[in-house]
């Protein structure tokens, strides 16, 4: 059974502050991460995907990738704020199992001014 | 803007009637789309896979005969819950492919009393 396995929270940093956020998963053969936002009542919005090893900068975002260790992070710098939300990571397979993500149990964050 | 729709974004029903939840893709063809059901302080599951013109695929625990979809067009999956219970309160959010990465639909919360 495919498993992701994300860091226990709920995480609270100060405004201005970097959040890190960390995520394992079980399958070897996962091809695809991605993190997801999501804001209570609402459905999840994607903020990074990374497929290779090494990292990934979007913005405020870094998305990072080690998939000998099976371990992919989300580290957010000078966080606000609007960045409290539960974040998901998700893992998608290669082929016809793309698609088909295996999430995790999301990490609480919370951002105070 | 939205790349995916859901109607109705909220649904309150009897025991034992049947709710109808669509998924439209806004921007693009999708031959396949993802079903995932989120309960109350819970990560996303997967439900299940449609497949435009064929059927759908299940994920291992989900009853094929109560939750039924169809992908009738490229642009438009639907998710039948039938004779819905309690237990089947939840929030339905369905998924679309784009060339490297997934989006979310708005999502669907379903009441059932």
């Amino acid at each position: 059974q495919k498993e992701v396995e994300q860091n226990s929270g709920p995480l609270s940093v100060p405004e201005g502050a970097i959040a890190s956020l960390n995520c394992t998963y079980s399958d070897r053969g996962s091809q695809s991460f991605f993190w997801y936002r999501q804001y209570s009542g609402k459905s999840p919005e994607l903020i990074m995907f990374i497929y290779s090893n090494g990292d990934k900068e979007d913005g405020r975002f870094t998305a990072q990738l080690n998939k000998a260790s099976q371990y992919v992070s989300l580290l957010i710098r000078d966080s606000q704020p609007s960045d409290s939300a539960t974040y998901l990571c998700a893992v998608g397979g290669e082929g016809t199992s793309y698609g088909k993500l295996t999430f995790g149990q999301g990490t609480i964050l919370t951002v105070h001014p | 803007g939205a790349v995916v729709s859901q109607h109705p974004s909220r649904v309150i029903c009897k025991s034992g009637t049947s709710v109808k939840i669509e998924c439209r893709s806004l921007d693009f063809q999708a031959t396949t789309m993802f079903w995932y059901r989120q309960f109350p302080k819970k990560s996303l599951m997967l439900m299940a896979t449609s497949n435009e013109g064929s059927k759908a695929t299940y994920e291992q625990g989900v009853e094929k005969d109560k939750f039924l979809i169809n992908h009738a067009s490229l642009t438009l999956s639907t998710l039948t819950v039938t004779s819905a219970h309690p237990e089947d309160s939840s929030f339905y959010i369905c998924s679309v492919t784009s060339v490297d990465t997934q989006y979310f639909g708005p999502g669907t919360r379903l009441t059932v009393l």
